[in-house]
């Protein structure tokens, strides 16, 4: 199994809502990162979880919170968000410190009103 | 040809035909570079990748060039197929890190 699966495909939110987005790989991996891609933009790194203890933060804002439950799973918890927060959010894994190969998921399209 | 356009370079070659698609990095410590393919609706897929210690490396059908004198990676992909089609980025790491820095993108367009 090579793939990493996102849920929900599409989010609609309002600025006051709290939602969360969810991440999962069965590969054995042990790196999982989030990334955010605006339209026609490249993918910006925002955390990466490495044996599931946070290593990187991209100075995202607080309003969106990481939590990694187990080796498996990674969310992203958002509470309220702005217009501008409006992107396609991408999970992706790696099997490791040195080895960075990643495997991209298909994305979370969310979209704050 | 190659065009520039508000956001996002465009390479459109005819089917059957090599493509080469270029990178200019920004960091001389970067030591480690990723090409991805993106489709449509799709999240970023692997195709190759190179280290600073190469100027080449093939893959089927891919191979990677990498200048390190001006801080230059190419892509190139033989006879190009309709499925080759896609946007296509670079990735700069440093020091075999977990931060990987993606270039702007080219989006690659097959002619039939």
């Amino acid at each position: 199994d090579t793939e990493v699966t996102q849920t929900p495909k599409h989010l609609v939110m309002g600025m006051t809502n709290k939602k969360s987005l969810k991440c999962e790989q069965h590969m054995g991996h042990r790196a999982m990162y989030w990334y955010k891609q605006k339209a026609k933009k490249p993918p910006e790194l925002m955390f990466v979880y490495s044996y599931e203890k946070l290593s990187i933060n991209e100075s995202v804002p607080s309003r969106f919170s990481p939590e990694c439950p187990n080796s498996s799973l990674l969310n992203l918890h958002l509470h309220a968000l702005q217009p501008e927060d409006s992107a396609l959010y991408l999970c992706a894994s790696s099997q490791g410190e040195r080895s960075y190969e990643q495997y991209f998921g298909p994305g979370t399209r969310l979209t704050v009103t | 040809g190659e065009s520039v356009g508000l956001h996002l370079p465009t390479l459109s070659v005819q089917e059957g035909d090599n493509s080469i698609i270029n990178c200019a990095y920004s960091n001389s410590a970067s030591d480690y570079f990723i090409w991805y393919k993106q489709e449509s609706g799709k999240g970023p897929q692997f195709i190759i990748d190179i280290r600073s210690n190469m100027d080449k490396r093939q893959g089927q059908r891919v191979t990677v060039l990498l200048n390190k004198t001006v801080k230059h990676l190419s892509l190139q992909i033989a006879a190009t197929q309709p499925g080759d089609s896609a946007v296509y980025f670079c990735a700069e790491n440093k020091n075999y890190g977990q931060n990987f820095v993606f270039g702007p993108g080219t989006r690659l367009s097959v002619l039939p």
